[in-house]
């Protein structure tokens, strides 16, 4: 059982590049989420998907795109990047179930830095 | 808009000392809370969570919070830390009935001197 995994797990890019960060979970989670980390911002929301073929955007969703096309992966996709994309990105995952209390599951992020 | 705020945005101890880091949050009806760990160059991880009952809830590696209903607040602590225990602490709200979307808060660094 691997929870979630992420790829890659580090990418240096130019501006203007595109490209496309790779989160799949085994434990069958219905929500998936894309998270950015950045100092003293905490973490902050970019999309998120409540089940397969549905995304719903986040607290920054601006400068990327996600699908969610297999329940098990949910992709986020950066088609120009900008230096201000520059940081830590986390997918996570969770069930929706009420008894669970929704605990997040977290990857172990993915260091990108955009020149 | 719900929001979540960490007061304390550096912490340094000294190992021993006690522990406390505040978590208050600006949604008025039922919520469950969380507090997640983030241990240097690894990934975010649970530490503990209130759903529902006794507001005093124990956590892994010693760490416990209680959830003050009429304050609004979830504070963590630990009486006694170790130097393993610098990390990055995030307190998370999520209201019950809504969105399955928690709030996370700012996260608070702790520095913890041998």
């Amino acid at each position: 059982n691997a929870g979630v995994t992420q790829t890659p797990k580090f990418r240096v890019l130019k501006t203007g590049q595109s490209m496309t960060l790779l989160c799949a979970q085994d434990m069958n989670h219905e929500y998936m989420y894309w998270y950015r980390q950045d100092p003293g911002m905490g973490l902050r929301l970019i999309h998120y998907s409540v089940g397969e073929g549905t995304t719903a955007k986040g607290e920054v969703p601006d400068g990327y795109n996600v699908s969610r096309l297999k329940k098990q992966n949910f992709l986020l996709g950066l088609e120009s990047a900008a230096p201000s994309q520059t940081s830590v990105y986390f997918c996570a995952s969770s069930l929706w179930t009420s008894s669970s209390g929704n605990t997040i599951y977290f990857g172990e992020g993915s260091w990108l830095t955009v020149v | 808009a719900q929001s979540v705020s960490q007061h304390n945005h550096h912490v340094i101890l000294s190992e021993a000392a006690s522990l406390e880091l505040g978590c208050n949050y600006s949604y008025g009806g039922t919520v469950n809370l969380f507090w997640y760990v983030q241990y240097p160059g690894q990934h975010l991880q649970l530490l503990l969570k209130y759903f529902s009952g006794d507001p005093l809830v124990k956590g892994i590696k010693g760490f416990e919070a209680e959830f003050i209903k009429s304050k609004f607040s979830f504070n963590l602590r630990k009486p006694s830390v170790q130097w393993s225990d610098t990390a990055e602490y995030f307190c998370a709200v999520r209201k019950s009935g809504g969105s399955y979307i928690p709030t996370f808060g700012r996260g608070t660094s702790l520095i913890v001197h041998p």
